[in-house]
């Protein structure tokens, strides 16, 4: 069974750093494009960045381009966030989902989210 | 990257078909046959109902399809039922090899 396990959220001062880990289970992150999503309290999705399937292209919203960088390690099957530069305009509950394994564009599993709260 | 625009709001009543629309530009939307649309429902993950503007993933209700002319995909849900009643994101991928979503629409059955 695909499993996505997030972890790493909670409260940040503004201008700070967390680095978000989500663990993958039941299929392998190497053989899987994967993207990390997030959402406001009350408001929409919003896509916040890629990482391909052999890791070696990734690519980023413009409001976290440079401050925040995808990545993830093959041997613990995990997926990462590291968020630099933290703002408020950044608090939203943050997902990783996993590209859909048929080879569509659309994203078949979601984890359920940990939030990251950016406030003084 | 401006969000895909979409009706805040759309409303049914049970059995009949609603249509959410999706609209975007040549640079997303209208540039690839890469359009998804996810259904969310409060307090949970988003569920991934249609990808490439068309394809139904297995397990997903034949009563949704999804469509696209020129700019703008569409979402059509027939007999419609209670527990469809959920917020939906069309989403797409872009020019910058990056991904968009559209701001959602907020689904009533009455």
């Amino acid at each position: 069974e695909v499993q996505l396990v997030e972890s790493g959220g909670g409260l940040v001062q503004p201008g700070g750093s967390l680095r978000l880990s989500c663990a993958a289970s039941g299929f392998t992150l190497s053989k899987s494009w994967m993207h990390w999503v997030r959402q406001a309290p009350g408001k929409g999705l919003v896509w916040v960045s890629r990482i391909n399937s052999a890791g070696t292209s990734t690519t980023y919203a413009d409001s976290v381009k440079g401050r925040f960088t995808i990545s993830r390690d093959h041997a613990k099957n995990t997926l990462y966030l590291q968020m630099n530069s933290l703002r408020a305009e950044d608090t939203a509950v943050y997902y990783c989902a996993r590209g859909d394994a048929s080879g569509t564009y659309g994203v078949d599993y979601w984890g359920q989210g940990t939030l990251v709260t950016v406030s003084s | 990257q401006s969000a895909l625009t979409q009706p805040a709001s759309v409303s049914g009543s049970p059995g009949q078909s609603i249509t959410i629309s999706c609209t975007g530009t040549s640079s997303n939307v209208g540039g690839y046959d890469y359009v998804s649309w996810y259904q969310q429902h409060p307090g949970k993950a988003p569920k991934l109902v249609i990808s490439d503007v068309y394809k139904r993933p297995s397990g997903v209700s034949d009563r949704f399809s999804g469509s696209k002319s020129g700019n703008t995909a569409s979402l059509t849900i027939s007999g419609l039922q209670a527990d469809d009643e959920a917020d939906y994101y069309c989403n797409s991928f872009t020019t910058s090899s990056t991904w968009v979503f559209g701001g959602g629409t907020k689904l009533t059955v009455l």
